[in-house]
């Protein structure tokens, strides 16, 4: 499949900041997804993104589907210690039934 | 409602021995994926399921890696001859249909000894 561009890898932050992570792909993809998943547990849907352009929130989560489609972006706004986990990117192309995903972005939030 | 459900949860198993995996899916959902995680990795594609016809089963390894689905419900996978490189976590997802949101199971973590 393809593979996709996460960054960052990591992000060590305090609590109450805001986080951006982004993904790219070298191909078009026309859904985008952003998952995260916690120790020992299966990924857990946060946002699906459908349209060039779209701008989803979930919560204090805000995600993008870039004009482009080849890249999407999640925004988290005034972290909590709960939001620590590897957040996934995930991307399907027109044609595809797989989803294609990045390697995680591992979160840390200290109190 | 429920979610996915995999059992077993965690799988220990010896070089060369058989191993069956289960994925129970959301229930009315049709579509149904296997994919495979690796330590510090993104799940990995194995085979997507129509109903209980396999649509897909490009991501499969080898040939030593099978699926099924038989009444288009729960699905097992089903690895023979079993490798210490096929230890990882064995994830299930399904979809209402092909181009819906995926809702993941636990996993199933397989160590082969």
């Amino acid at each position: 499949g393809q593979q996709l561009n996460q960054s960052p890898q990591s992000m060590f932050i305090q609590e109450g900041e805001d986080v951006s992570m982004n993904c790219t792909s070298s191909s078009i993809f026309n859904t985008w997804l952003w998952y995260k998943q916690d120790p020992g547990e299966g990924p857990v849907l946060l946002i699906a993104l459908y349209k060039a352009g779209e701008l989803t929130s979930n919560g204090r989560l805000t995600a993008q589907f870039g004009i482009t489609r080849k890249d999407s972006f999640l925004n988290i706004s005034a972290s909590i210690p709960s939001d620590v986990g590897i957040y996934f990117c995930a991307g399907r192309s027109n044609s595809g039934y797989a989803l294609n995903f990045g390697k995680g972005t591992s979160l840390l939030v200290t109190p | 409602g429920a979610g996915v459900s995999q059992t077993p949860s965690n799988k220990v198993t010896e070089k060369g021995k058989y191993v069956e995996l289960r994925c129970d899916p959301i229930s009315g959902h049709t579509a149904l994926y296997w994919y495979r995680q690796s330590l510090g990795q993104g799940p990995e594609f194995l085979i997507y399921f129509q109903g209980t016809g396999a649509a897909d089963d490009s991501g499969l390894p080898n040939d030593r890696f099978f699926a099924v689905r038989p009444e288009g419900s729960v699905s097992t996978l089903k690895i023979q001859r079993t490798e210490r490189g096929d230890s990882a976590v064995y994830l299930c997802a399904s979809s209402l249909i092909r181009d819906n949101e995926q809702f993941f199971g636990p996993g199933t973590r397989l160590t082969v000894l």
